[in-house]
């Protein structure tokens, strides 16, 4: 089955504490990207990469970091979590124009930073 | 003024109703155009492209206005399981850059 799988669903840490999120594609989508989505402003765009080794940075990238090192990974790392980063993040593919193709996200990872 | 603006709802009908959001933009250069729809605390999910000359799938049609730039989502005879919410989603430019710019959405409830 084609999917975008993010690990994981549900997570609470305290601020300061290294994090990483994961999410993986089967479907050999060479574009990903990191969304962050929070009440009354819609997804926000936190890094993308066109490929492996290139990524960029989104709307909102303060506080992240990515790293494209197979087609098929895209982790989120959060070296230094604050409580502003609580948010519900999604990983997302699809192929690289995406004004063509649709994007397919994962489940969504919630995180809780106290 | 916010590149993408929906109104946020809710949008409360009862079944069988039609129902009818609204989507502006404010780069005119915008050159693609989509619905997506998002179950609460769930992953968006594509609902239907947007072409020029306006398409239906279902009991679902997009059109898009380029003069007042907006697009537009109709759902006709509103079943329980159209409760979501709508995400009008723009992509700015041509060519490569991949940069889609979301709405915040607009939430419909269909009651019994």
């Amino acid at each position: 089955e084609a999917q975008v799988t993010q690990n994981p669903r549900y997570l609470i840490t305290v601020t300061g504490k290294k994090l990483t999120v994961t999410c993986s594609q089967n479907m050999n989508h060479e574009y990903m990207s990191w969304y962050r989505q929070d009440p009354g402003l819609g997804l926000r765009q936190i890094y993308y990469s066109m490929n492996v080794e290139v990524t960029d940075k989104g709307d909102v990238p303060e506080g992240y970091k990515v790293s494209r090192k197979e087609k098929r990974n895209f982790p989120l790392i959060l070296e230094s979590p604050s409580p502003n980063q609580t948010s519900l993040y999604f990983c997302a593919s699809s192929l690289i124009r995406t004004g063509d193709s649709p994007l397919h996200f994962g489940n969504g990872t919630r995180l809780t930073v106290t | 003024r916010k590149e993408v603006e929906q109104d946020p709802g809710p949008f409360n009908v009862p079944e069988g109703a039609t129902v009818a959001f609204n989507c502006t933009y404010s780069n005119s250069a915008s050159q693609s155009f989509f619905w997506y729809r998002q179950d609460c605390r769930k992953e968006p999910k594509l609902l239907m492209s947007v072409y020029s000359s306006g398409n239906e799938d279902g009991r679902f049609t997009a059109q898009l206005n380029r003069a007042s730039q907006y697009i537009s989502l109709l759902i006709r005879d509103s079943k329980l399981s159209d409760s979501a919410t709508y995400l009008c989603v723009v992509f700015p430019y041509g060519g490569a850059t991949n940069k889609l710019i979301f709405g915040t959405g607009t939430l419909l409830a269909v009651q019994p």
